[in-house]
């Protein structure tokens, strides 16, 4: 069965430091998606991304965050300057088209620690 | 008022009970609306859809209330591998402006032996 691969599955890193989370969508997917969640609280959308650009983001996603698709297959995550409170559990997904009831699959996620 | 609201549980029941979850959301032009199963520090996974007709997939019931802006699971004859959070989730609004997924914070169910 197809899946969403996300790599690492644990990042540890210092304060101020850049991180990257990378994901593999699923290959004939068209829309891509990156949630966190903060550990005991509910799951929060970041950003979605269709043909090369974001097309929705939320209030959490600042300047200190950005996603890229290099190549076909990666979909990348990178906080540029790290806090501690982006420790979270990041989770990619995708889905193949963008209209009601599509499912969304979920990467098995990367957990980030800020230190 | 929260975009999605979920008891938090825990719910604790045993082998074979019925237990039920609710769900509010907030926004009325809510299009879909979804009930994801989560394991402990794992993805949240597609459990069902629900439709304004109700559904059904086997042991699991879901019920959905335009009017209401209210959304149920049952779960009939627990079983110990359906311990996990369950997760109230709607998406989009009618003309398709997005598609972003909205969670509860879940309701914790522990089905005990």
């Amino acid at each position: 069965e197809p899946e969403v691969t996300q790599t690492p599955s644990h990042q540890v890193t210092q304060m101020g430091q850049e991180v990257i989370l990378r994901c593999v969508p699923i290959s004939n997917h068209l829309y891509f998606y990156w949630y966190r969640q903060i550990l005991g609280q509910k799951v929060e959308f970041l950003v979605s991304f269709y043909n090369n650009e974001i097309s929705e983001k939320s209030e959490i996603f600042d300047d200190q965050f950005s996603v890229e698709r290099p190549d076909g297959s990666n979909f990348t995550l990178k906080i540029r300057s790290t806090k501690l409170e982006d420790s979270a559990m990041y989770f990619c997904a995708s889905s193949e088209a963008w209209r009601a009831n599509t499912e969304a699959f979920f990467g098995q996620g990367t957990r980030l620690t800020v230190v | 008022r929260k975009e999605v609201e979920q008891d938090p549980g825990p719910f604790n029941v045993p082998e074979g009970a019925t237990v039920a979850f609710n769900c509010t959301y907030s926004n009325s032009a809510s299009q879909s609306f979804f009930w994801y199963r989560q394991d402990c520090r794992k993805e949240p996974k597609l459990l069902m859809s629900v439709y304004s007709s109700g559904n059904e997939d086997g042991r699991f019931t879901a019920q959905l209330n335009r009017a209401s802006q209210y959304i149920s699971l049952l779960i009939r004859d627990s079983k110990l591998s359906d311990s996990a959070t369950y997760l109230c989730v709607v998406n989009g609004e009618l003309g398709g402006a997005t598609n972003k997924l909205i969670f509860g914070t879940g309701t914790l169910l522990a089905v005990q032996p």
